[in-house]
């Protein structure tokens, strides 16, 4: 069965730092989500991406944010100057191409701790 | 401001007992839902979704029940196994064009042996 992949598993980074979290979204999805998870705490949403731009984006998703599809199979979360809040677990999700409600399918995520 | 909201944050049953996890929502416009299962260090699996313009939904051992009158969904699952321990999430999506979900708090379900 067709799956979202995440990498990597594990990101450590000082804080300040710039992180990139990759995602291969199913193959033949066109709706790319990004969510994080702070410990012990339910999902948020933070941005849906659709036809090589942002459709919506939560109050999480500063200008130290940014998502990018560089080709066709990666999907990338920016972290441009980490701080401490951000450590989390980060979920890239995606869904079909027959429209918004569908189920979307996630990653088992990237842990990110800001050091 | 819209939130989806567990009324347990933890259920214990039996290995064998049917289970029942409910879950309110607050954005009476909201028209499509989705049941997830998070397994430890694993991301939110897709179990079951309803459309608002159901009430119920049937999967393999799930039940989906949707009322929209007092924006309540539950999780039925009959039969509960060890494999069912896991934090169950309910899911809203708002009306948009996004498709954006909106998250519960989750509840933990242990199974018993």
């Amino acid at each position: 069965e067709p799956e979202v992949t995440q990498t990597p598993s594990h990101q450590v980074t000082q804080m300040g730092q710039e992180v990139i979290l990759r995602c291969v979204p199913i193959s033949n999805h066109l709706y790319f989500y990004w969510y994080r998870q702070i410990l012990g705490q339910k999902v948020e949403f933070l941005v849906s991406f659709y036809n090589n731009e942002i459709s919506e984006k939560s109050e999480i998703f500063d200008d130290q944010f940014s998502v990018e599809r560089p080709d066709g199979s990666n999907f990338t979360l920016k972290i441009r100057s980490t701080k401490l809040e951000d450590s989390a677990m980060y979920f890239c999700a995606s869904s079909s191409q027959k429209g918004r409600n569908q189920p979307q399918h996630f990653g088992d995520g990237t842990r990110l701790s800001i050091l | 401001g819209e939130s989806v909201g567990l009324h347990l944050p933890t259920l214990s049953v039996q290995e064998g007992d049917n289970s029942i996890i409910n879950c309110a929502y607050s954005n009476s416009a909201s028209d499509y839902f989705i049941w997830y299962k998070q397994e430890s260090g694993k991301g939110p699996q897709f179990i079951i979704d309803i459309r608002s313009n159901m009430d119920k939904r049937q999967g393999q051992r799930v039940t989906v029940l949707l009322n929209k009158t007092v924006k309540h969904l539950s999780l039925q699952i009959a039969a509960t196994q060890p494999g069912d321990s896991a934090v169950y999430f309910c899911a809203e999506t708002p009306p948009s064009n996004t498709g954006k979900l909106i998250f519960g708090q989750g509840t933990t379900l242990q199974v018993k042996p």
